[in-house]
């Protein structure tokens, strides 16, 4: 079973709030990744690292940002939440080489 | 650019029977991975196609890949309620450079399995 963690399952906020979502995986992978899925649709890509220190744009433009201070931990902010940006956010991570990706339960936002 | 398209996007079965489920992709991808989906759920993993010709097998799921034409391909057989959710297909490129991994999702398949 993988071990990624994702904080809060739920979170129904304000508009205008600053949020931050939390991802944490104790595998010791070296990458790891951000995906946006709106209900019933196929998740982009919007952050990406492949390691501490390192962070890329993903596929789909996001006014959310990320950092990678530590190997374990990959936290997504949303500086001003905005209704345009309720959705399901699904953290993954992966080993350097390795050829599967673990996902992380997901956090499902909803601003109001 | 790595699309990746499936069909058909809404699929309704019935328990006993059989049905494949396609998965095409626009350019040469590293990997092939399909992942199920149950409603306000994360994914789970269900096979990692690595190679032309792989096939893997799972209870009633069986994956194949066809690198040469860019196709991938899920087959249910003898569907029973339990396999009612969404399917993904997913590739990975490193076309022009490395890939880091990043997966490019097809829309989904809803699949349905009436009794």
């Amino acid at each position: 079973e993988a071990d990624i963690y994702q904080t809060p399952r739920y979170l129904v906020i304000g508009t205008g709030k600053k949020i931050t979502l939390e991802c944490s995986q104790t595998m010791g992978h070296d990458k790891m990744y951000w995906y946006q899925q709106d209900p019933g649709m196929e998740l982009h890509l919007i952050h990406y690292s492949y390691g501490v220190n390192s962070t890329e744009k993903g596929d789909l433009s996001s006014e959310s940002t990320v950092s990678r201070i530590r190997t374990e931990h990959f936290p997504l902010t949303l500086e001003s939440a905005r209704p345009s940006h309720t959705s399901q956010y699904l953290c993954a991570s992966r080993l350097a080489g390795g050829t599967e990706a673990f996902f992380g339960q997901g956090t499902r936002l909803t601003v109001v | 650019e790595l699309k990746v398209e499936q069909n058909p996007l809404f699929l309704s079965m019935q328990e006993g029977k059989n049905y494949t489920i396609y998965c095409n992709y626009s350019t040469t991808s590293d990997r092939l991975y399909w992942y199920r989906q149950d409603p306000g759920k994360s994914l789970e993993s269900l096979f990692v196609l690595l190679s032309n010709g792989a096939v893997k097998q799972e209870g009633r799921l069986m994956a194949s890949l066809d690198t040469k034409a860019r196709l991938s391909t899920l087959h249910i057989t003898a569907a029973v309620h339990d396999l009612s959710a969404t399917y993904f297909c997913a590739g990975t490129s490193n076309a022009g450079g490395t890939s880091y991994g990043k997966l490019t999702f097809g829309q989904g398949t809803i699949l349905t399995v009436h009794p």
